[in-house]
């Protein structure tokens, strides 16, 4: 059970726009940034948000990040099935001092 | 370019030790912290432990702790992660990881991974 709760899956139609969700707790997400990391079968994880709401270079612009109290949340725009992966996001937990990732979701795009 | 490259990996039984090295290049390795983190098809990705960028601190996941130790060689430019009374459930992916500042900030360079199986 992770300390970070996402849901297991999402989808939606291409050209849409889904979101993805993360709760947390203060030790996290309330006090220390979210991270989102993509992550395709069989591949490294790719950094895809970092500080809440920025976006390494290379990454589109149709991902963005956002975090309020103790949750989070990511969300892309114009869907593609080129999206199809899985989300994980990530924080510093001061009381476990150590990273704490969510579940991670599965997204289909339709 | 920079390059994390993990090797290491392997099948080993129940109780047996391994050790895990992640080289780097491209960029000034003494300067950051590194993680490693895992990745199982039935746990998703689970951050295993992180050391500073001179090795003076080092932070463990309750479920490692006293059976992994994380630590590096900045002259060699690589980290290690040595694994004893290795269990089933820490059969994994193990990725390293860079972090973009000591070791609470974010991962932004990350290894291909080298696989772990604990199996008898």
């Amino acid at each position: 059970q992770s300390v970070l709760t996402q849901p297991p899956s999402v989808s939606e139609a291409p050209r849409q726009r889904v979101t993805i969700s993360c709760s947390g707790s203060i030790p996290n997400i309330g006090n220390n940034a979210v991270n989102w990391y993509q992550k395709f079968p069989g591949k490294a994880p790719k950094l895809l948000i970092y500080y809440d709401d920025l976006r390494p270079s290379g990454v589109s612009d149709r991902f963005s990040g956002s975090r309020s109290g103790t949750s989070a949340s990511l969300a892309i725009s114009g869907l593609r099935s080129e999206d199809e992966a899985d989300y994980f996001c990530a924080a510093w937990d001061d009381d476990l001092n150590g990273h704490v990732f969510g579940g991670g979701t599965k997204l289909t795009v339709l | 370019q920079v390059q994390l490259e993990e090797s290491g990996g392997g099948v080993v039984q129940p109780g047996r030790s391994l050790r895990l090295s992640c080289v780097a290049s491209g960029f000034t390795f003494s300067r950051y912290g590194i993680h490693w983190v895992r990745h199982s098809p039935g746990k998703g990705l689970e951050w295993v432990a992180v050391i500073s960028d001179e090795g003076d601190n080092t932070y463990y996941a309750d479920s490692v702790k006293g059976r992994f130790t994380i630590s590096r060689d900045n002259s060699k430019n690589t980290l290690y992660l040595h694994m004893n009374s290795l269990r089933v459930e820490d059969t994994a992916v193990y990725y390293c990881a860079k972090d973009e500042d000591v070791v609470s900030g974010y991962m932004d360079v990350w290894g291909e991974g080298t696989t772990v199986t604990v199996s008898s």
